[in-house]
C-alpha cells in the first residue's frame, strides 16, 4: 500500500509568482483535502476534492484553486503569491464513503517560501 | 463544527504515562473524537479515535467522559520519540467527506 506523497518537498518563489503543488493519494482513496499550516499554527482547511469535484472550501481567496484527476491525485495552484502564503502545505487523502471511520492520511507536506 | 480546546504545552518524563486532555463541550451525538500528532513539521499522523466508549490500540488509549464533553489521550510509556504536537479533532461519523478543524494542539515534550 503506497502512502500519500507530495511534491516538491521545498519550494522558493517570489511575490506575484504562481505555484503548483502536487499530491498523490493513498491507494483506494477517492478524496483529497488540502491544508495550509503557518509556522506555530494548526493546519487550516483550504478545500477538498471528492471524485474530481470540489466538495467544500475553507476561508481562502479564489487565487487558491485545485484540481483532482481521474486517478484521484490532486494539484493545488496558488496565483499572485503573497508573503503570507509562506507555509507548509499538507495534502490528506481519505475514502469518501459514508461508512464511518474514514480518517484522513496526511502526506509529508510541501514547504513553500515566498520572498 | 464542534471546537476543541487543549493545553498549549505539557512535559512528561520518559517512561511515564502522558495524559493529554481535550475539551469538546459542544460535541454532537454523531461526532467522533480523533487524535493526531505531528512530529516536527511532518504530516499529522493518525493515533486513535472514539465515539463514546474507551478505546485502546498499539499506540495509545482514549478515555471519553460519559457526557462526551471531554477526553484524554494516554500514551502509557512515553518515549523521546513521542515528543510532538498532539491535536484533538471532532468530526461527523456518517460522512467520509469532511474537513478537519485543527486547533493549536498540545506541544508534548518528553524529557529524558
Amino acid at each position: 500500500e503506497t502512502g500519500v506523497t507530495q511534491s516538491p518537498t521545498h519550494l522558493i518563489k517570489t511575490r506575484g509568482q504562481q505555484v503548483t503543488l502536487r499530491c498523490s493519494s493513498q491507494s483506494g482513496h477517492n478524496t483529497v483535502s488540502w491544508y495550509q499550516q503557518a509556522l506555530g499554527q494548526g493546519p487550516q482547511f483550504i478545500f477538498q476534492y471528492y471524485r474530481e469535484e470540489e466538495n467544500g472550501r475553507g476561508n481562502f481567496p479564489p487565487r487558491f484553486s485545485g484540481l483532482q484527476f481521474p486517478n484521484y491525485s490532486s494539484e493545488l495552484n496558488v496565483n499572485a503569491l503573497e508573503l503570507d502564503d509562506s507555509a507548509l502545505y499538507l495534502c490528506a487523502s481519505s475514502w469518501g464513503g459514508t461508512s464511518g471511520h474514514n480518517e484522513q492520511f496526511f502526506g509529508p507536506g510541501t514547504r513553500l517560501t515566498v520572498l | 463544527d464542534a471546537k476543541t480546546t487543549q493545553p498549549t504545552s505539557m512535559d512528561c518524563a520518559e517512561g511515564r504515562a502522558a495524559n493529554l486532555p481535550c475539551n469538546h463541550s459542544t460535541i454532537s451525538g454523531n461526532e467522533y473524537v480523533y487524535w493526531y500528532r505531528q512530529i516536527h513539521s511532518q504530516g499529522p499522523q493518525y493515533i486513535i479515535h472514539g465515539l463514546k466508549n474507551n478505546e485502546t490500540n498499539e499506540m495509545a488509549s482514549l478515555i471519553i467522559t460519559e457526557d462526551r464533553k471531554s477526553s484524554t489521550l494516554i500514551l502509557p510509556h512515553a518515549t523521546l520519540r513521542d515528543t510532538a504536537v498532539y491535536y484533538c479533532i471532532v468530526r461527523p461519523a456518517t460522512s467520509g467527506t469532511y474537513k478537519y478543524i485543527f486547533g493549536t494542539g498540545t506541544r508534548l515534550k518528553v524529557l529524558a
